[in-house]
């Protein structure tokens, strides 16, 4: 079992619709939680952290579960701009685990 | 613009070439990964480097060999590489965590597109 695991996708939303992601993780002992986004040929860019409180930005939130071992990203209002690969990462003990990511292209 | 330079962006060598990639980071941080990403894969873990020691090397073939000067820079040295070495080479720096700190984000430079003829 991936220690990451996410839906590969592609998501096809139209713009302006609400879209959310999920990614579950197999170490009980991952100690830090993110989601980071990455466009076509460039490096993964850190999109935000994320907590067992919740975290937003703007018009993204995300949420850690820490009893069921799953993440989540909520993108409101989605822009064309937010076409991109979502990827759900973990670090643990400074291993830094990606997932493969979750391909997401919004629709004019 | 990120913090993490990597040199060369991009690199063309033959498979009994030797050469070196460079990344240095200007973040303060105290641990640095390098990462392999081929055409539509993940990223793979490669090493990772946390105060300058070596704490993991993800099953990576003998013919990379990283190196850790200090916690600013980090090499990666080639040697013998196969056509199948070619992708994106991805560095990374994060600060570890602590006795009450999380370990935090990794932040990437721009990457070496290496292609191995």
């Amino acid at each position: 079992r991936k220690e990451v695991e996410q839906d590969p996708g592609p998501f096809n939303v139209p713009e302006g619709a609400t879209v959310a992601f999920n990614c579950t993780y197999s170490n009980s002992a991952s100690q830090s939680f993110f989601w980071y986004r990455q466009d076509c040929r460039k490096e993964p860019k850190l999109l935000m952290s994320v907590y067992s409180s919740g975290n937003e930005d703007g018009r993204f939130t995300a949420q850690l579960n820490r009893a069921s071992q799953y993440i989540s990203l909520l993108i409101r209002d989605s822009k064309l701009s937010d076409s991109a690969t979502y990827l759900c990462v973990v670090n643990r003990d400074d291993k830094i685990i990606f997932g493969k990511g979750t391909r997401l292209h919004i629709l004019p | 613009e990120t913090g993490v330079t990597q040199t060369p962006r991009h690199l063309v060598m033959g498979m009994t070439n030797k050469k070196s990639l460079k990344c240095e980071q200007h973040l303060g941080h105290n641990a640095m990964y390098w990462y392999k990403q081929s055409a539509k894969k993940p990223l793979e873990l490669m090493f990772v480097y946390s105060l300058e020691e070596r704490v993991e090397n993800n099953s990576v073939p003998s013919r990379f060999s990283p190196e850790c000067p200090n916690s600013s820079h980090l090499f990666l040295h080639l040697h013998t590489l196969q056509p199948e070495d070619s992708a994106l080479y991805l560095c990374a720096s994060s600060q570890s965590g602590g006795l009450f700190r999380r370990p935090g984000a990794a932040f990437f430079g721009q990457g070496t597109r290496l292609t191995v003829v």
